[in-house]
């Protein structure tokens, strides 16, 4: 039974970076043909594609996150996580990972319970 | 960026009514859709990609149409699971961008 589970740190200071993990269970990262990725849904409102990666370490970011965005995978502990560098409260969200659907990214077929990240000081 | 626009916002329904919710992309991105339903406090769930493509275990009363730039959801028969919020999304630009959502609420 696939199971994705993400974890990091609730609050991050401003200017600083967030840095959350994407734990796979019931799959592997490393299956071919699908994308892994992040999505992020600030308090009361609609949600945001931040970006997909590959095993490969091929990746994808959303165009107005790109310069702080980076992504990477760890096929040895079936991971992958999200760093976002320089935030703003305006990063305040819940992150979800996602395993996206076969040979497309950015469509996510399969969803992590998300977990809240607060920019504050 | 292709800005995905949904209408209405919000509607109000009540069981056994057929709803339709519409999404309209700025530009044309083929059948590259994909509409999913959110609950409060939990993950969204994928319900529909490539515009028409039911994803597996989803109820057969969901239904969706379109290409290039107006699309629809449908739910023929509304249950009172279906009271949600409903997200379209497009994957035809390598920035993929999700419409702001319609609440469908009971009425």
């Amino acid at each position: 039974q696939l199971q994705l589970q993400e974890s990091g740190p609730g609050l991050v200071k401003p200017s600083e970076t967030l840095s959350l993990t994407c734990t796979v269970s019931g799959d592997s990262v490393s299956r071919s043909g699908y994308y892994w990725g992040w999505i992020r849904q600030p308090p009361g409102k609609g949600l945001e594609w931040i970006g997909s990666i590959y095993y490969s370490g091929s990746t994808y970011y959303n165009a107005s996150l790109k310069s702080r965005v980076i992504m990477s995978v760890d096929t040895s502990k079936n991971q992958f996580s999200l760093k976002l560098t320089s935030v703003t409260a305006s990063d305040t969200a819940v992150y979800y990972c996602a395993r996206h659907i076969r040979d497309t990214f950015g469509v996510a077929g399969f969803w992590g319970q998300g977990t809240m990240v607060t920019v504050s000081s | 960026d292709i800005q995905m626009t949904q209408s209405p916002s919000t509607l109000s329904a009540s069981v056994g009514d057929r709803v339709t919710i519409t999404c309209r992309a700025s530009q044309s991105i083929s059948s590259w859709l994909a509409w999913y339903q959110q609950k409060p406090g939990k993950a969204p769930k994928l319900l529909i990609y490539k515009a028409s493509t039911l994803e597996s275990g989803v109820p057969s009363r969901f239904s969706g149409s379109g290409s290039g730039t107006d699309f629809t959801l449908t739910i023929s028969s509304l249950q009172p699971d279906d009271f949600a919020t409903y997200y379209c999304q497009q994957y035809s630009s390598f920035s993929r961008t999700f419409g702001q959502g319609t609440r469908v609420e009971i009425k």
